[in-house]
């Protein structure tokens, strides 16, 4: 079967500070990735999104960065945070084709201080 | 492109009693329809889906949802709620075609008091 994994579960950072968050997928080939931010009050909003290595589409500009090493990796940057950047994040993937929904991982709460 | 609106931020209601969160979106093409769940400090859940066929979708948890093409709407309905269901719930359209990239609406949080 097929899981997501995706951590630290919490994290909390100081202004200026590097940001990397780890997103894995296994039971799998070539899934679609995305990364999307939860702020309170505000819904979903989708960040980045991967269909296949090294192919990275950014749906809003932002302090933020993402990559896709490997196949079934997917990780977010920062190489300085904002206080602006604090939330929680969540990474999804979805196989290929019309009929298949999201699975999401359990979300990173990233606090800037 | 799509776009999705959740008409209440919040609905509260008592246990066993039934609750309707409700979803309209908008949307030039034919559409995939979607409610996902979030607990407290969790990822989403998907509860059901419509992609065609009957408009009546049946999920789990005892949810169900009614797409209505002609007023636009995919309302999530439980006849009887029970306090594990306090949680965010998130409506989302896809359209058939492009990037399948689905928009989500803002969640409604719904709270069951006992």
């Amino acid at each position: 079967s097929q899981t997501i994994h995706q951590w630290p579960a919490t994290l909390v950072q100081p202004v200026g500070s590097p940001l990397s968050l780890e997103c894995t997928v296994e039971g799998t080939s070539n899934p679609n990735l995305y990364w999307y931010r939860q702020a309170a009050g505000r819904g979903l909003q989708l960040l980045f999104y991967s269909v296949g290595i090294g192919q990275i589409s950014s749906e809003v500009p932002q302090n933020l960065s993402a990559s896709r090493p490997q196949d079934r990796q997917f990780i977010l940057s920062s190489k300085k945070l904002l206080l602006s950047d604090s939330g929680f994040y969540l990474c999804a993937w979805r196989a290929t084709g019309l009929f298949h929904g999201y699975t999401f991982g359990s979300g990173t709460r990233l606090t800037v201080v | 492109a799509q776009s999705v609106t959740q008409l209440d931020s919040q609905v509260p209601v008592f246990e066993e009693a039934p609750v309707e969160l409700r979803c309209n979106y908008s949307s030039s093409v034919s559409v995939y329809l979607f409610w996902y769940v979030q607990y407290p400090n969790q990822g989403l859940q998907l509860l059901l889906k419509y992609l065609s066929g009957s408009t009546l979708v049946k999920g789990i948890n005892g949810f169900e949802a009614e797409f209505n093409k002609s007023q636009t709407s995919f309302h999530l309905r439980k006849p009887s709620v029970h306090i594990s269901d306090t949680a965010e719930y998130f409506c989302a359209v896809r359209g058939l075609g492009g990037s399948y990239i689905p928009t989500f609406g803002r969640g409604t949080s719904l709270i069951v008091h006992p």
